[in-house]
């Protein structure tokens, strides 16, 4: 069985500043990919950027980026340059066998202006 | 290219009604997962859906919910006999094939049962 474990609840950043979100996941799969998406106040799920495990090149998508380390199966994202509109809640996602998406417990970020 | 829709997005029901949540996924999209969202945690996996298959439904309850992905139309989900626990928000997603690839989500469906 797949586990995705978000260790930090809640983080805050300054706006322009970085922060760093952690995940660690668990998974017997061989080829897989790995999420992020974030949930804003309006709950709707929005991908910000995936991982695939099979590559060493870390993802980036504009202010988004991953650091995946597949030995300590950890991927954690980093958002430069903050934005008041990154305020949401973040989930790091690990899919199974099934491609059935095994999610973290969030991790709620506040951008302060 | 319309992204994935869920109606209702919201749905009121008392306790012992049906609840019907539809999910009609990306154009080109054949494969469709639902997952609920209990209010201040993640989202759980309920079931894995093809055209009229059932690839995985190990997330979802024993009773009282059922899903289906016919041919033609949406796919359904469906509650019987509603209960103030099923109360959540129930996520559709779709992809155009298995192997990994993304997850495309709908807006969500928010059930209250009062």
């Amino acid at each position: 069985a797949q586990t995705v474990t978000q260790s930090q609840p809640e983080m805050s950043v300054q706006e322009a500043e970085t922060v760093t979100l952690s995940c660690t996941y668990d998974t017997s799969e061989n080829n897989y990919y790995l999420f992020w998406y974030k949930q804003p106040p309006s709950r709707q799920m929005i991908l910000v950027i995936r991982q695939e495990a099979y590559k060493q090149q870390n993802a980036t998508e504009n202010r988004f980026s991953v650091n995946f380390q597949k030995a300590a199966k950890s991927f954690s994202l980093k958002i430069s340059d903050s934005q008041l509109g990154d305020t949401a809640m973040y989930f790091c996602a690990c899919p199974g066998s099934a491609r059935q998406l095994t999610f973290g417990s969030g991790t709620q970020l506040t951008v302060l202006p | 290219n319309a992204g994935v829709m869920q109606n209702p997005r919201h749905l009121v029901r008392r306790r012992g009604q049906e609840a019907r949540l539809r999910c009609s996924p990306m154009k080109g999209h054949s494969h469709v997962y639902w997952y609920r969202q209990l209010p201040e945690e993640g989202l759980k996996f309920m079931v894995y859906l093809q055209k009229e298959n059932i690839i995985d439904e190990s997330g979802m309850p024993k009773e009282r919910f059922s899903a289906e992905f016919p041919k033609e139309g949406p796919s359904i989900l469906r509650i019987q006999q509603v209960v103030r626990g099923d109360s959540a928000a129930y996520f559709c997603a779709s992809s155009p094939d298995w192997n990994g690839e993304t997850q495309y989500f709908g807006p969500g469906t928010r059930l209250l049962v009062l």
